[in-house]
């Protein structure tokens, strides 16, 4: 089945880096993402990789993809206050878009 | 580029009467559109796909009686909820497919009282 697991929450210190890890259990995903959604606000994509790739960095994101564990994760460099908000990993299977539940960044000044 | 908006962004309405909900991609074309529903501090589940022109596809558990939806135009789609009751309070997003690449709307706040 499809199923797309992530933790709560996340508490860091301005300046550190954040890690948000997520996993799935379809393994026909073609595509995975990460979106931000700040209070009552829709989603931002901000990065997603291709299933046949281990990683890909734009800017202060990494995205590291283990397909053998069905683990992805996000890192954040240099966590800013801005980045407060909660991160969705999603899988795309079928076209279809399946959320995680979505882990709450909390980042201390 | 690839902007979707939502109307309302909220509103209230009173137990029994029916509220509708639209969704615009406002610089591109888009054939499916998908309807997500999220309870507080919890994940998006989509609701529906909905493809310009022909019928919604509804996902298990959705009722399709109950939040009929209509995708008149490749920029517009509407999720009209019916004989709304305090259950269906819920944050209502929409997303406009392009390229393969989902567009998320703002959302729309629904409270029933």
């Amino acid at each position: 089945g499809e199923d797309v697991e992530q933790s709560l929450f996340l508490s860091v210190r301005e300046g550190d880096s954040s890690v948000i890890n997520c996993t799935y259990t379809d393994s026909s995903s073609t595509y995975l993402y990460w979106y931000k959604q700040e209070p009552g606000a829709g989603l931002q994509l901000l990065t997603y990789i291709f299933s046949n790739m281990d990683m890909k960095q734009d800017q202060r994101l990494t995205v590291l993809l283990n397909k053998k564990d069905k683990h992805l994760s996000l890192r954040i460099a240099d966590t800013q206050t801005g980045d407060s908000a909660i991160y969705f990993c999603a899988e795309s299977i079928t076209g279809k878009l399946i959320f995680g539940q979505g882990t709450t960044l909390q980042v201390k000044p | 580029g690839a902007v979707v908006s939502q109307h309302p962004s909220w509103v209230i309405c009173k137990s029994g009467t029916s509220v509708k909900i639209e969704c615009r991609s406002l610089d591109f074309q888009a054939t499916t559109m998908f309807w997500y529903r999220q309870f507080p501090k919890q994940s998006l589940m989509l609701m529906a796909t909905s493809n310009e022109g022909s019928k919604a596809t509804y996902e298990q558990g959705v009722e399709k009686d109950k939040f009929l939806i209509n995708h008149a135009s490749l920029t517009l789609s509407t999720l009209t909820v019916t004989s709304a009751h305090p259950e269906d309070s819920s944050f209502y997003i929409c997303s406009a497919s392009v390229g393969g690449e989902q567009f998320f709307g703002p959302g729309t706040r629904l409270t029933v009282l």
